[in-house]
């Protein structure tokens, strides 16, 4: 049974900085691409970003590009997301997807998803 | 950057077909795949690569893609199909995910 469990969420000011961890288990976390996604109240869902079985590639939505920064430690089946500068704008659940890449495909499939934590960027 | 296009809403009695579409320049030429997304519950993955199910997944959930459209169906809707469904794609020019704005199906 897959299992991701996400923590690190809550309430922080403006400007502050946040890290999230994603906790993997039910499956050999070492073999799968992760990556998070977030949905802000009320909104759809937002990819945030995407980083390679061995952590070497990570990709980043426009929007959130030199502030926040994905990385994985495959020894600890942990995902982690670090967030710096935070705006209001950035208040969201934030999922920790599993997301495998398909080469026949060319495409990554979100097909296990953590319940998610909540960031609120408020002061 | 690549853009997914859903209407936000859509709404079919029950025993109905619904459905959901998702326009992108060419996105017949890229693998689509749905998520199902009902309140305070995590995303489902519901149809994958264009038209495949995942194991557990109703056979009344079908998927198409071709040309600058692609299609998420249910048929034979049911109450508990209410719900957000959003589609996505992989992005090989800007190595971006994409999610379509979501479609809320509400089940009359």
């Amino acid at each position: 049974q897959v299992h991701l469990v996400e923590s690190g969420g809550g309430v922080v000011q403006p400007e502050r900085s946040l890290r999230l961890s994603c906790v993997a288990s039910g499956f050999r976390f070492s073999t799968y691409e992760m990556h998070w996604v977030r949905q802000a109240p009320d909104k759809g869902l937002e990819w945030v970003s995407t980083i390679s079985l061995d952590g070497n590639s990570k990709y980043y939505a426009d929007a959130l590009r030199g502030r926040v920064t994905i990385s994985r430690d495959n020894a600890y089946n942990t995902l982690f997301l670090e967030m710096k500068s935070l705006r209001p704008e950035d208040t969201s659940t934030y999922h920790c997807v599993r997301g495998p890449f398909d080469p026949a495909w060319q495409s990554y499939r979100f097909d296990y998803w953590g319940h998610g934590t909540l960031v609120t960027v408020s002061s | 950057s690549y853009v997914l296009t859903q209407p936000p809403s859509v709404s079919v009695a029950p025993g109905e077909t619904a459905r959901v579409s998702c326009g992108g320049i060419h996105i017949g030429r890229k693998s689509v795949h749905w998520y199902q997304k009902k309140p305070g519950q995590a995303p489902l993955l519901v149809v994958y690569d264009d038209a495949t199910r995942p194991s557990g997944i109703t056979d009344r959930f079908s998927g198409a893609n071709s040309g600058d459209m692609a299609t998420l169906t249910i048929f034979r809707v049911e109450g508990a199909d209410e719900a957000d469904y959003y589609c996505q794609v992989w992005d090989t020019s800007s190595n971006h995910v994409v999610f379509g704005g979501g479609t809320k199906l509400t089940v009359l």
